[in-house]
This record gives structure tokens, C-alpha cells and sequence, in this order.
């Protein structure tokens, strides 16, 4: 059964950085890219980025180029996403995603002073 | 980047009735599209496959349809279960996009 557990709710400070983590099994974590999406409250999905688990090759949406790093750890089948310098426009639910069908729980960042 | 148009932005409707939900790409997508309920504080749950692919486990009341840019979500006699946001996701390329979502209710 294929699983992707996010990392847990994060609160953070503006102008802070961020890195959520999505722990993939039930697959060969190789063989699919992994997608990241934000939802902000009471909107629609975005896409920001997917990565190549196999050579960590990534492809970013435009306006994410400046804040989201992803990487990929094919030891522990873990893909992260870092982000940065954060401001309230980044309050928002991220979701981790693999192919079509299978997505994490989604993890809350809340930014905030 | 491709734009998805959904329509209505809202539909009121009372159980049992049948709908249909739109969504309109910006450029020819073929078949690449897929359709995704989402409810309150959960992760979108896709629905239908390719346009028209149904999927295991998902209700045989939900069907799709279409090609190239116009797309249509069919949802026969509406259960309470299905009142929620439904959104459309292209997948012709990078990078995907989301529809902004129809959000049907009760009447």
C-alpha cells in the first residue's frame, strides 16, 4: 500500500525558514516524481515543484523558483521541501503528492509573530 | 502555463438530483486531465482518471468525459457524502495546474 506521512504542523516566524519532510512507502521511491503542492485557506491547489527522486533533478513552478528547495533522500525514502525567508503569504497546508492518485496528509505552516 | 476554467464556482442542489461540472483548459490537453473531490481538512482524493477513467473504490455515479479542452464531471443522483469542492488538475506537461475549484452544496 503506498503511503506518504508528512512531517508534523510547523509555526513560524517571519523572515524564518522551514522544512517539511514526506516519508514515502509502499513503492520504489525511485521510479516516480515527487510533487508538492500549497493550498492557502479557503483556495484552491498550486503546484510549486516536483523532484526526481532518482538524480534529483527538480522542476519548479516560476513564482516558487526564489522560495522552495526540494531534495530527496533515497536512504530513508524521504522527500523534503525547504522554505524560506517566510512571510504570511506562505501560511498555507502543503501537501505531498505522487503521480495522480497518491497524496500525504497534508502539513499546516502557520506564519506568524 | 495552461489554465483550467471550472464552472459553476458554486451549484446548490438537493440530494438525488444529477449535475454536471465543468472545467476548460486554455490550450488543447488531450485527455491529460483528472478530476479530485476534496473535503473540509483532508488531501484531494482523485476521482476520475484521464478525462474518463474511472478508478476502484471511487462510486460508480461519478463519470467523466471530454477531450482537448472541455471537460465534464458527471455526478448521477448526488449523495449527502459528495457536498464538498471538486477541482480539475491538468497533467499535459509541466507545469500542472489546478482548476480553482466548484464547491457544490445543499439546497
Amino acid at each position: 500500500e503506498v503511503q506518504l506521512q508528512q512531517s508534523g504542523p510547523e509555526l513560524q516566524r517571519p523572515g524564518a525558514s522551514v522544512k517539511l519532510s514526506c516519508k514515502a512507502s509502499g513503492y520504489t521511491f525511485t521510479e516516480y516524481y515527487m510533487y508538492w503542492v500549497k493550498q492557502r485557506p479557503k483556495q484552491s491547489l498550486e503546484f510549486i515543484g516536483r523532484i526526481d527522486p532518482e538524480d534529483g533533478s527538480t522542476d519548479y513552478v516560476e513564482k516558487f523558483k526564489n522560495k522552495a528547495t526540494l531534495t530527496a533522500d533515497t536512504s530513508s525514502n524521504t522527500a523534503y521541501m525547504q522554505l524560506s525567508s517566510l512571510t504570511s503569504e506562505d501560511t498555507a497546508t502543503y501537501f505531498c503528492a505522487m503521480g495522480i492518485d497518491y497524496w500525504g496528509q497534508g502539513v499546516m505552516v502557520t506564519v506568524s509573530s | 502555463d495552461i489554465m483550467l476554467t471550472q464552472s459553476p464556482a458554486t451549484l446548490s442542489v438537493t440530494p438525488g438530483e444529477s449535475i454536471s461540472l465543468s472545467c476548460r483548459a486554455s490550450q488543447s490537453i488531450s485527455t491529460n486531465l483528472h478530476w479530485y473531490q476534496q473535503k473540509p481538512n483532508e488531501s484531494p482524493r482523485v476521482l476520475i482518471r484521464y478525462a474518463s477513467q474511472t478508478i476502484s473504490g471511487i462510486p460508480s455515479r461519478f463519470s467523466g468525459s471530454g477531450s482537448g479542452t472541455d471537460f465534464t464531471l458527471n455526478i448521477n443522483r448526488v449523495e449527502p457524502e459528495d457536498f464538498s469542492v471538486y477541482y480539475c488538475q491538468q497533467s499535459n506537461g509541466w507545469p500542472r495546474t489546478f482548476g480553482s475549484g466548484t464547491k457544490l452544496e445543499i439546497k
